[in-house]
């Protein structure tokens, strides 16, 4: 079974350009998480997708971010305009509801250097 | 809000040593709880995790133990090896009532494990 993807695995941009990062989950897995990991900090939640519904998006940092999910497979982040802040991983993870809750499985992250 | 603490941030064992990194969580509805070890510029990998209904669980030198009554859990490695040598995230959720949720992750344990 194929994992989680991510594409890029690293993108270098300057600030106020535009980037799109590409998350394809495990085929079938209704459920798409974001996360981003800071430099030495914690993995932070960023949004939810149930199919292509967002289901919690309290995570998202500000309207710079927007995610999305069409036709409920694959997921894109794009940061526009990116600030140096915005520098980090960003992960994506999948999972299915089992019946036993659900497991995440995550992606190998893309790795964002802002300028 | 939900907050989980991690601690040691650090930690440096011999070979064949003991590790135990300890948790603790905010949300006392929190009833999920999954373990992940992140090898460098790899992706994060669950290796273990445990319900709120247990109070323990063991998968071969890996164990993770739950006290629901002080919110706290932790993550036993037994005879540790050098390829355990990794970032390992404990986290939390609180299904809601879909049953699937958001993780929120500690700030990372950097093991080292010395032959």
């Amino acid at each position: 079974e194929a994992g989680v993807t991510q594409f890029p695995s690293h993108s270098v941009i300057e600030k106020g350009q535009t980037v799109t990062l590409r998350c394809d989950p495990i085929s079938g897995h209704d459920n798409l998480y974001w996360y981003r990991r800071v430099m030495g900090k914690e993995i932070k939640f960023l949004l939810h997708f149930v199919k292509e519904s967002k289901q919690d998006e309290s995570g998202m940092p500000n309207n710079r971010f927007l995610a999305e999910r069409t036709g409920g497979t694959y997921s894109t982040l794009k940061v526009q305009p990116a600030e140096l802040e915005d520098s980090g991983v960003y992960f994506c993870a999948s999972a299915q509801q089992g019946l036993r809750g659900e497991t995440q499985y995550f992606g190998p992250g893309t790795r964002l250097l802002v300028l | 809000g939900e907050n989980v603490e991690q601690h040691p941030s650090t930690l440096s064992v011999q070979e064949g040593d003991s590790a135990v990194i300890k948790c603790t969580y905010s949300d006392s509805a929190s009833n999920y709880f999954p373990w992940y070890k992140q090898e460098l510029g790899k992706r994060p990998q669950l290796i273990i995790d445990i319900r709120s209904n247990v109070g323990e669980k063991k998968d071969q030198r890996i164990a993770v133990t739950l006290n629901k009554t002080a919110k706290h859990f932790s993550l036993h490695i037994t005879e540790t090896q050098p390829e355990d040598s990794a970032v390992y995230f404990c986290a939390a959720t609180t299904p809601r009532s879909s049953n699937t949720g958001k993780l929120i992750f500690g700030q990372g344990t950097t093991l080292q494990v010395k032959p």
